[in-house]
């Protein structure tokens, strides 16, 4: 069982629509959450982060955070066909190294 | 705003070649982190430096190396090369050692053919 687990999907979603990506965790150690953007064959882009419990909103995006549940996860709104990527959920794993998920592909339909 | 900068960009080399990787942090970051990504895979953590001195190891294989100067660059260096080495590396750096943001550089794509 992988550290951080995402699902991969790929996830469809119509222009507009909220996207809604989750992600899990298991070291409970774990105080720092990110999301990524990569889209192919480029580098992964820092989203958002989150360290406290409960929501973090920056423009179209809003990151949550459950440390009982273990649980983060991306909110997308008004989705376009721009945020067609795949999202790479991280977790800190000590004090220096990042632990990713898998990563899940969304495609935003026009 | 200045970011990441890693060269070379692509690199090609054969099976048992070395190869060196060069990352810049954005300036003023002092902490570097070096992530190989295979192909569909997610980055794995290989190693970080703060402040010149290694930090923290992961799936780092003994054939590589690695080291950050005095002006906070890191090489990779990396010998015997495998078929299965073929990735993008990437480096991150980020201000202060302790779960601190890290910012990703372009990245290096090796292939070992």
């Amino acid at each position: 069982q992988k550290e951080v687990e995402q699902n991969s999907g790929p996830l469809s979603v119509p222009e507009g629509a909220i996207a809604s990506l989750n992600c899990t965790y298991s070291d409970r150690g774990s105080q720092s959450f990110f999301w990524y953007r990569q889209y192919s064959g480029k580098s992964p882009e820092l989203i958002m982060f989150i360290y406290s419990n409960g929501d973090k909103e920056d423009g179209r995006f809003t990151a949550q955070l459950n440390k009982a549940s273990q649980y983060v996860s991306l909110l997308i709104r008004d989705s376009q066909p721009s945020d067609s990527a795949t999202y790479l959920c991280a977790a800190d794993q000590g004090a220096q190294k990042l632990v990713f998920g898998q990563g899940t592909r969304l495609t935003i339909n026009p | 705003a200045a970011g990441v900068i890693q060269s070379p960009r692509h690199l090609i080399k054969e099976k048992r070649e070395t190869a060196t990787l060069k990352c810049y942090p954005i300036p003023r970051h002092d902490t570097v982190y070096w992530y190989q990504q295979g192909p569909g895979q997610d980055p794995q953590f290989l190693i970080s430096f703060y402040e010149k001195m290694q930090s923290d190891k992961g799936s780092i294989p003994d054939r590589f190396s690695a080291q950050q100067f005095s002006d906070y660059h890191s090489e990779l260096n990396m010998s015997s090369l495998e078929l299965g080495d073929s990735a993008l590396y990437f480096c991150a750096s980020s201000l202060g050692a302790a779960r601190e943001t890290q910012y990703f550089g372009p990245g290096t794509r090796l292939l070992v053919l």
